[in-house]
C-alpha cells in the first residue's frame, strides 16, 4: 500500500462546477499537507499550503486537512477551463533538516470543459 | 528567466548507454531535490542536496543512479547502464532554506528531463 492515495482520474466537469480532489495518507508523522498543480509537460507548482490540521482558502481554491481521518481535500469553486490540469497531492513530516522531502499522490487529471 | 532549468529537455538513448542529466537551480536555492514521475504517476523521491552534499540520497533505486553538486549550484544526475525501466521525466526543483512551518518550504520545478530508453 502507497502512503499516499489520490481518488483515480480523469475528472471531467462542466464549467462553473464546484470540484472535490482528495487523498488519503497512512504515515501519522506528516504535517505538511501541499497541493500542486501541474499543466501538461509542465512541471508542477504550488497551489496550496497547509500545515498540521484545518482549512486554508485563496480565491476560488480551499485546501481542507483532517489528521483525525488522515483525510485531505481541495476544493475548486466556479471551475475554468484553464483549472484543467494534473492536481498533485503531497505531504512531509517534520524534519531535522532544513529542507523538506514531499511524498506525492499520484495524481487527479481534471478536466474544465467550456 | 529565474526559473529552475533542466537540460536536456529531452534525450533518447539505447539500452545499456550512458546519460547525464543537468539542472541549473534557482539563485540563492540552496536545496535542489531530483524526482522521478513515471507515465501517470506522482513525482518519487530521488535524492535531495543541502548546498554541495547529499543530505538524503535514499531514494536512489540503485547504485547505477548517482548525483552531484560540486559547487553547490549546479547539478548533475549520471544514470549509468540505462535499461528501459529508466524511462521517466526526471524533475528538478530548488528551495530555500527553511525557517520553520510558516515557511511553505515551497519547492520550484522545472519543466522536467524526458528519458526515453530503448
Amino acid at each position: 500500500q502507497k502512503e499516499v492515495e489520490q481518488d483515480p482520474g480523469p475528472l471531467s466537469v462542466p464549467e462553473g462546477a464546484i470540484v472535490s480532489l482528495n487523498c488519503t495518507y497512512s504515515n501519522s508523522a506528516f504535517q505538511y499537507f501541499m497541493w500542486y498543480r501541474q499543466y501538461s509537460r509542465k512541471g508542477p507548482e504550488l497551489l496550496m499550503y497547509t500545515y498540521s490540521s484545518g482549512n486554508k482558502e485563496d480565491g476560488r481554491f480551499t485546501a481542507q486537512v483532517d489528521k483525525s481521518s488522515k483525510y485531505i481535500s481541495l476544493f475548486i469553486r466556479d471551475s475554468q477551463p484553464s483549472d484543467s490540469a494534473t492536481y498533485l497531492c503531497a505531504m512531509s513530516a517534520e524534519t531535522s533538516g532544513s529542507a523538506r522531502q514531499l511524498t506525492f499522490g499520484s495524481g487527479t487529471q481534471l478536466t474544465v470543459l467550456p | 528567466g529565474a526559473g529552475v532549468s533542466q537540460t536536456p529537455s529531452n534525450k533518447v538513448t539505447e539500452k545499456g548507454k550512458y546519460v547525464e542529466l543537468r539542472c541549473d537551480p534557482i539563485s540563492g536555492h540552496t536545496a535542489l531535490y531530483w524526482y522521478r514521475q513515471s507515465l501517470g504517476q506522482g513525482p518519487e523521491f530521488l535524492i535531495y542536496f543541502q548546498g554541495t552534499g547529499a543530505a538524503d540520497d535514499s531514494g536512489l533505486p540503485n547504485d547505477r543512479f548517482f548525483a552531484v553538486r560540486p559547487e553547490g549550484s549546479v547539478s548533475t544526475l549520471k544514470i549509468q547502464r540505462t535499461e528501459r525501466g529508466d524511462s521517466a521525466v526526471y524533475l528538478c526543483a530548488s528551495s530555500l532554506r527553511l525557517a520553520g512551518p510558516s515557511n511553505t518550504g515551497e519547492l520550484f520545478f522545472g519543466e522536467g528531463s524526458r528519458l526515453t530508453v530503448l
